[in-house]
């Protein structure tokens, strides 16, 4: 079993149209939580940085953390078209930084 | 703002050639991350490098080596290449006083 477990999807929604990305972990250890969002072929562009329970908004993105579940979750709000990509969580995992990657979810907008 | 800068984009070489991957990060960043991104996969954290030493290593082959420079870019080498080794190839910067890290657009290497 991966450490970080995320759906693949994809995950289909009309436009405007609430976003729910979830990602679960199983090392209680994990403190400090990102969501990127990967368009084809390009880098992971961070969206979301967390580091405590509850929630965290930013424009259209609410990131909401509960370490008690270990669960991890990040809403997009008035979805559009463009923000059709994979988004991916992450978690530091050990004192140097590393990141653990979730499988990613596909996300498609559509009009 | 400035974002991490990695060179080459693209990259095509032969079975058994050797491939030097160059990032430079976000000025005022003093740590570099190395992942390697294979079709439909996850990043793999490769190597890292604080304040121009190695300061964590992932799943990084003995084929491949790093190294951080006195102005904090810096290249992965890679030798004697496999067909396996085609993938995209990131870069990540961060500050050691946050854990936020800042990826580049990533290196695309082909191995024929």
């Amino acid at each position: 079993q991966k450490e970080v477990e995320q759906d693949p999807g994809p995950l289909s929604v009309p436009e405007g149209a609430i976003v729910s990305l979830n990602c679960t972990y199983s090392n209680s250890a994990f403190q400090y939580f990102m969501w990127y969002r990967q368009y084809s072929r390009k880098g992971p562009e961070l969206l979301m940085y967390t580091y405590s329970s509850g929630n965290k908004e930013d424009g259209r993105f609410t990131a909401q953390v509960d370490k008690s579940s270990k669960y991890i979750s990040l809403f997009i709000r008035d979805s559009q078209p463009s923000d059709s990509a994979t988004y991916l969580c992450a978690m530091v995992v050990d004192s140097w930084g590393k990141l653990q990657f979730g499988a990613g979810t596909q996300v498609v907008v559509t009009p | 703002a400035a974002g991490v800068i990695q060179s080459p984009r693209h990259l095509i070489k032969e079975k058994r050639e050797t491939a030097t991957l160059k990032c430079y990060p976000i000025p005022r960043h003093d740590t570099v991350y190395w992942y390697q991104q294979g079709p439909g996969q996850d990043p793999q954290f490769l190597i890292s490098f604080y304040e121009k030493m190695q300061s964590d290593k992932g799943s990084i082959p003995d084929r491949f080596s790093a190294q951080q420079f006195s102005d904090y870019h810096s290249e992965l080498n890679m030798s004697s290449l496999e067909l396996g080794d085609s993938a995209l190839y990131f870069c990540a910067s961060s500050s050691s006083d946050r854990n936020e890290q800042f990826f580049g657009p990533g290196t695309r290497l082909t191995v024929l």
